[in-house]
């Protein structure tokens, strides 16, 4: 099972909306709605900020929203802050693995 | 509250074996996936495999079967990641993490393993 595609690199300045894309096929993005996202700052472990395509778990910003279309889904930051600096990680339910679930390549977020 | 508490940083040399642990509690330790991802430095994630700690049943990536394994005590609430011979390419940080329905909810800290000679 290949990782899902992610670009590796996205920037924004702040206050500026930026969007993250992962991309797989028809075996996992495009064949289910379990797609989740995970920030993670540097030394630090993943953390949860987007479940089954959309939905955010509590306590998370609202400037953070997920979306899909065929087989791509992402992610988008909108209000730009310099906390949001970090790697992201898509997660997918996959069909074609024995762990059910596959993670994308990773983007790294920088804020100008 | 949730937790998973790993076990501390290991610094080890090719050929040793080793085994690291992860603790969960405050919630129900056998309803739940347990996964080990790795994360290489400066690397993704990866999923080295999962267990099921209420029945133990286990499953593995291809690129990890047969290189490490994983087992539970559930009577202790805790999931374990063992190598019988480390490899210096096995340098990485190693999280376990909760799997609830298609998400993971809650991650542990992260344990460090550094395999030099």
């Amino acid at each position: 099972q290949s990782a899902l595609t992610q670009p590796a690199s996205v920037s924004g300045s702040p206050g500026q909306s930026i969007t993250i894309s992962c991309t797989g096929t028809s075996s996992d993005v495009g064949g289910y709605n379990y797609v989740s996202w995970y920030q993670q700052h540097p030394g630090k472990a993943p953390k949860l900020m987007i479940y089954d395509v959309s939905n955010r778990p509590s306590g998370v910003s609202n400037r953070f929203s997920g979306s899909k279309s065929g087989n791509t889904a992402s992610l988008t930051i909108s209000g730009l802050q310099a906390e949001d600096e970090a790697d992201y990680y898509c997660s997918s339910y996959t069909s074609s693995s024995t762990l059910f679930y596959v993670f994308g390549t990773g983007t790294k977020v920088t804020v100008l | 509250e949730v937790q998973l508490v790993q076990s501390g940083a290991e610094v080890k040399k090719p050929g040793e074996s080793l085994k690291i642990s992860c603790k969960g509690s405050g919630y129900s330790f056998t309803s739940y996936w347990i996964g080990w991802v790795r994360q290489m430095p400066g690397k993704g994630l990866e999923w080295m495999g999962i267990i099921y700690p209420g029945d133990s049943d286990t499953r593995y990536s291809p690129s990890f079967q047969g290189q490490v394994t994983i087992s539970a005590d559930k009577s202790i609430s805790t999931a374990y990641l063992q190598w019988s011979s480390l490899k210096a390419s096995d340098t990485a940080m190693y999280y376990c993490a909760r799997r609830n329905a298609d998400r993971v909810d809650y991650w542990g800290q992260g344990t460090l393993v550094t395999v030099s000679s």
